[in-house]
């Protein structure tokens, strides 16, 4: 089946500690997104990358750091440097063309204690 | 930067009751996304939209693209309580690579 993965489902950290959440998609998509998502609020884009070994800061990018080393892969990595890093996280890939739309992970709900 | 609203922000309504929300941007759009989001879930596209008035359904979903490009309208006929959650929209303007989301309008329904 054709889609997107997310890993874990859930994470639990203590503060000060790096964690790196993992997302994989066989759609052959070439872009992929990290997006932040709080209750109450919209998602909110974090990193996103259209081709391999390169991305770009999104509108909240301090405290995270990316990768993209293959095409089906963009792990996110939450830093010690983030201030308020529990929330949920989404993560989402599409085409690069005009009608873009994009297809979202299940997410992963990050905790840090 | 680009702002979207939703309306209303929650909403509860007797099932077999039909729904009407609406999302509403401080700039012009070329494309408009629904998404809708089970609780902790990911959000699962429902419609896109992409030329002023048109109008798109899929099953008992509506959605149309406004005249204004400003703004976007999704209706819910005759709700089950499967379509508990929330509605995202999305859009984006000629010159955005990625899209903006609102806030989502929190929909649930009564038996």
């Amino acid at each position: 089946d054709g889609g997107i993965t997310q890993s874990p489902k859930y994470l639990f950290r203590k503060e000060g500690q790096n964690v790196t959440l993992s997302c994989e998609q066989n759609l052959n998509h070439d872009a992929m997104y990290w997006y932040r998502q709080d209750p109450g609020q919209g998602l909110r884009l974090i990193y996103y990358s259209q081709i391999v070994n390169d991305f770009q800061k999104g509108d909240i990018a301090e405290g995270y750091s990316v990768s993209r080393e293959k095409k089906e892969s963009f792990p996110l990595t939450v830093t010690s440097a983030q201030k308020n890093p529990t929330a949920f996280y989404l993560c989402a890939s599409s085409i690069v063309e005009a009608h873009n739309e994009q297809f979202f992970g299940p997410g992963t709900r990050l905790t840090v204690l | 930067g680009q702002q979207l609203n939703q309306s209303p922000q929650s909403m509860f309504i007797q099932e077999g009751e039909d729904v009407s929300m609406n999302c509403t941007s401080s700039s012009i759009f070329n494309t408009w996304l629904w998404y809708k989001q089970d609780p902790g879930e990911g959000p699962v596209l429902l419609i896109a939209l992409y030329k002023a008035g048109e109008l798109t359904s899929n099953g008992r979903l509506t959605a149309q693209f406004g005249i204004t490009r400003k703004d976007s309208f999704l209706n819910i006929s005759a709700s089950i309580p499967s379509d508990v959650g929330i509605y995202f929209c999305a859009g984006r303007d000629n010159y955005g690579q990625n899209f903006v989301f609102g806030p989502g309008t929190r929909l649930s329904v009564l038996p």
